[in-house]
């Protein structure tokens, strides 16, 4: 059974820093692997998709890796702003099985203080 | 907009009674899914339908029915028999065709126990 981890669980930093988010899975027979924001007490919002093909994927301060091979990823933001804080949780979609049916890890709890 | 409306925002249940949580979406997407979050967990899944009229169980079916009698909605039923019902719930959607399509989400519909 596919399991996902993050850690850490929980990230305070100060404005401006770089930092980067950690995500590792158990099954590498990944179709993708998505990284979604979520705010409190909010749904999620897709931040980046990975294909299994794919090495990273970037958009604006956040860039995303992906290494199949040893099961991990990580999500980097660049110059972190205090709207950055929110939950940041890893998601991958095995090939097995039906369905875009998703395995979400615990999440990132991610505090940026000015 | 498009999107993804989960209703009511909060739902409060009593003993031995069944509730309903609405999903709707205007995405055109044929595959709807239902989540359940727990503090300090990821998001587990209840129920998915890729197509009108059919559902899969997720890995938490349990206490759990949904429908899908029209692909823009899909209710989810949360039963008496659901001894603790008290989480976060989320309705995603998505396409179904090709591997790389993201779940969108709707905002959340946080149910309680009276």
């Amino acid at each position: 059974k596919q399991e996902v981890t993050q850690i850490p669980a929980a990230l305070s930093v100060p404005e401006g820093e770089n930092l980067v988010l950690n995500c590792s899975f158990t099954d590498s027979a990944i179709y993708n692997l998505q990284w979604f924001r979520q705010d409190p007490g909010k749904g999620l919002t897709s931040l980046l998709l990975i294909q299994s093909s794919q090495r990273e994927q970037t958009s604006g301060r956040l860039n995303a890796s992906l290494d199949k091979s040893s099961g991990r990823s990580t999500l980097y933001i660049a110059a972190s702003q205090p709207g950055d804080s929110a939950t940041y949780l890893c998601a991958v979609r095995l090939i097995t099985g039906g369905g875009n049916k998703l395995t979400f890890g615990t999440g990132t709890q991610l505090k940026v203080e000015l | 907009d498009g999107g993804i409306t989960q209703s009511p925002k909060y739902l409060f249940r009593k003993e031995g009674q069944n509730v309903t949580l609405s999903c709707e979406q205007n995405l055109n997407h044929d595959a709807m899914y239902w989540y359940r979050q727990d503090p300090g967990q990821g998001l587990r899944l209840i129920y998915y339908s890729q197509i009108v009229n059919d559902f899969q169980k997720g890995d938490i079916a349990e206490g759990y029915s949904v429908s899908r009698e029209k692909k823009e909605s899909f209710p989810l039923t949360v039963t008496s028999a659901q001894k603790n019902p008290t989480a976060f719930y989320l309705c995603a959607s998505s396409i179904v065709r090709g591997s790389n399509q993201p779940q969108h989400f709707g905002d959340g519909t946080r149910l309680s126990i009276l």
